[in-house]
């Protein structure tokens, strides 16, 4: 079982709906990260978050440490928010310290 | 800033030959990681390194090798390039993991013939 768990896997909407998409983990973590990747593209950071919560844009996340969760929202989607999403979370394992990602969220936005 | 460049964009590659994927940074960031990332699969971390002269396995490190001599520089070495090493690329960096945005490189095409 991932220790980073991302939901849905797809995700379909119309130009101007509210979107919501959901990451939780297994572990104390001390921060998650929001990524974003384009199709063929590169892969941005989109937030950084280890309380409460940002917003850049009609974009926002939230992390609920204590229920180990968070949230990607876009406000007002347009078809360029067409992406995939992953969140991703520094997890230790042994001496180990690396990004655990989640399977990403496919978004594809409808004019 | 530059950010994190990556050499080359794309490379083809015939079973066995070795080459170089190059990462270089110009931010002092102490971290960098190199990751693979298949069709419809996650990223999967290869190698990564907290600060010059130590690096670590991550989670695929077979058939790759890497050095870092220096904070700016971390490149990727095939040994002796396999069809499964076909993917894309990337390379990040970071002052840490966990309080610091992550950047990432603009990722290598390979594949391997």
């Amino acid at each position: 079982k991932n220790e980073v768990e991302q939901s849905p896997q797809n995700l379909t909407a119309q130009e101007g709906e509210f979107i919501t998409i959901n990451c939780s983990y297994s572990v104390g973590i001390s921060a998650l990260h929001w990524l974003q990747q384009h199709p063929g593209g590169g892969i941005v950071s989109l937030f950084m978050l280890s309380s409460g919560k940002k917003k850049h844009g009609r974009l926002i996340a939230t992390i609920n440490i204590q229920e180990k969760h968070s949230s990607l929202h876009i406000t007002a989607s347009h078809p360029r928010d067409s992406a995939v999403y992953i969140c991703a979370a520094p997890i230790s394992s042994g001496s180990a310290r690396q990004l655990t990602f989640g399977s990403g969220t496919q978004l594809t936005v409808l004019p | 800033n530059a950010g994190v460049t990556q050499t080359p964009k794309f490379q083809v590659l015939k079973t066995g030959q070795s080459m170089t994927l190059q990462c270089a940074q110009d931010m002092n960031h102490e971290y960098m990681s190199w990751y693979r990332q298949d069709p419809g699969m996650g990223l999967r971390l290869i190698h990564y390194s907290v600060g010059a002269g130590i690096t670590d396995q991550g989670e695929v490190p077979n058939g790759y090798n890497v050095s870092r001599s220096t904070t700016e520089d971390f490149p990727l070495r095939l040994l002796s390039a396999a069809p499964s090493q076909t993917s894309v690329y990337f390379c990040a960096s970071s002052y840490s993991l966990s309080t610091d945005t992550q950047y990432f490189g603009p990722g290598t095409r390979l594949t391997v013939l």
